[in-house]
């Protein structure tokens, strides 16, 4: 069975940074692209950032504009773990964060299994 | 950035009923590269529909996928007190992957 459980998230001031983590089980973690996406409370789904399944550290890891510059995606193929280091953050990135699973290694973000989220509040 | 509008805001309808959800982009997706997200009241969004009308691994053939262009319907035949959720539609055409806003489905 595929599980994704985050963690990570809480509160924090505006500026400041949080780390989210996102285990991976049931499946070829490293066979498989992973994205960010974020649900701000009673809102729409966002995307936030990808990773292809073997990242070649060439810039393949992609961003909302909304985040570019401030949040930074990484994996851990031994640790079947996802990760994302939010800093500089502002209220409006307060949202229920989803680590989701991409159906294919690279490239497509059609997101076939997901988190329960993490909750991140971010306030002034 | 590819704008996908959801409508109907919300849609009532009965048990037995069929429900036809709209997705309209703002501009033309190619290759048919949309899909669809179920998402019930605090759960996370599942994958029901990808490539505009291939549903995922597990859904019923109760839910089917159609369209072209910037126009792109779900339809879910036969609806059941659990299809209540909102639904999304995301274009994965053209970066950054986008949503829609959700349309809400009720059964009466």
């Amino acid at each position: 069975e595929v599980q994704l459980v985050e963690s990570g998230g809480g509160s924090v001031q505006r500026g400041g940074s949080l780390r989210l983590s996102c285990a991976a089980s049931g499946f070829a973690f490293s066979s498989h692209g992973m994205s960010w996406a974020r649900q701000a409370p009673g809102g729409r789904l966002e995307w936030v950032s990808g990773i292809p399944s073997i990242p070649t550290g060439g810039g393949d890891t992609y961003y909302a504009d909304s985040v570019r510059g401030r949040f930074t995606i990484s994996r851990d193929n031994t640790r079947n773990t996802l990760y994302l280091q939010m800093s500089d953050l502002r209220a409006d990135d307060t949202a229920l964060y989803f680590c989701a699973r991409e159906i294919a290694p690279r490239g497509i973000p059609i997101l076939d299994y997901w988190g329960q989220g993490s909750l991140v509040t971010v306030s002034s | 950035e590819i704008v996908l509008a959801q409508s109907p805001g919300t849609l009532s309808l009965s048990p037995g009923d069929r429900a036809t959800l709209s997705c309209r982009a703002s501009q033309t997706i190619r290759n048919n590269y949309l899909a669809w997200y179920q998402q019930r009241a605090g759960q996370a969004p599942r994958l029901l529909i990808y490539d505009t009308s291939t549903r995922a691994t597990g859904v019923p053939d109760r839910f089917s996928g159609s369209g072209s262009g910037s126009d792109f319907t779900l339809t879910i035949s036969r609806l059941e007190p659990e299809d209540v959720a909102v639904y999304y539609c995301q274009q994965y055409d053209n970066p950054p992957t986008t949503f829609g806003q959700g349309t809400r489905l009720e059964i009466k």
